[in-house]
């Protein structure tokens, strides 16, 4: 079965410190997409990255980072210098198959950067 | 601009009572979802889309209902048979044709409380 796992539940850090966010998956298609999607307190689920499962490069956006692993099956995400503004709830998903139809959520990692 | 609106923001419903909750996009985008979401445990998916007048049953669909008559619209229906109504709703939809894009945008919510 398909499965996203998040097992941090909740992080807290101080602004300008670096923070990793973990997810493991699990599926038996060969393709499939990966995303983030970053839970700010109001409410709109904001698309932060998607990634196919034949492209393994890393990704760097400014202060965030994905690391994609196929042989551990995960797919971390770190923030570098971590600023107040990124507190919010930070979702990976998973989508698989014909037409990737469906999209399951892991349980989300709550991130509190305070000053 | 193009999006998705969810409306009502808020919304309060008395214990035994049916209400609907609006999606509307304009993205043209073929595929519509529903998801809800309880605290700690991600989001769920209850209905889904793919062309008009065309759904199926996700992983919670017991106590919803929705219809397709548009394909801009895709309203879901929190029945009385729905024993835990309270939580965030929240609308997805993406287009359905294509390998450019499978990300999803999602509407800004509607928290549901039964009173």
């Amino acid at each position: 079965a398909q499965k996203v796992t998040q097992a941090q539940t909740e992080i807290s850090v101080v602004e300008k410190e670096d923070v990793t966010l973990d997810c493991v998956y699990e599926t038996r298609d060969t393709t499939y997409y990966l995303f983030w999607y970053k839970q700010p307190p109001s409410g709109e689920l904001v698309f932060l990255i998607r990634r196919n499962s034949f492209d393994e490069q890393n990704e760097i956006s400014g202060r965030y980072s994905w690391n994609f692993q196929k042989s551990t099956s995960s797919f971390n995400f770190t923030i570098t210098a971590s600023q107040v503004v990124d507190s919010a709830v930070y979702f990976c998903a998973l989508s698989w198959g014909t037409g990737f139809q469906k999209l399951v959520f892991g349980t989300g990692t709550r991130l509190l950067v305070s000053p | 601009d193009g999006g998705i609106t969810q409306s009502p923001k808020y919304l309060f419903r008395k214990e035994g009572q049916n209400v609907t909750l609006s999606c509307e996009q304009n993205l043209n985008h073929d595929a519509m979802y529903w998801y809800r979401q309880d605290p700690g445990q991600g989001l769920r998916l209850i209905y889904y889309s793919q062309i008009v007048n065309d759904f199926q049953k996700g992983d919670i669909a017991e106590g919803y209902s929705v219809s397709r008559e548009k394909k801009e619209s895709f309203p879901l229906t929190v029945t009385s048979a729905q024993k835990n109504p309270t939580a965030f709703y929240l609308c997805a939809s993406r287009t359905r044709t294509g390998r450019s894009h499978y990300g999803y945008t999602f509407g800004s919510g509607t928290r549901l409380t039964v009173v």
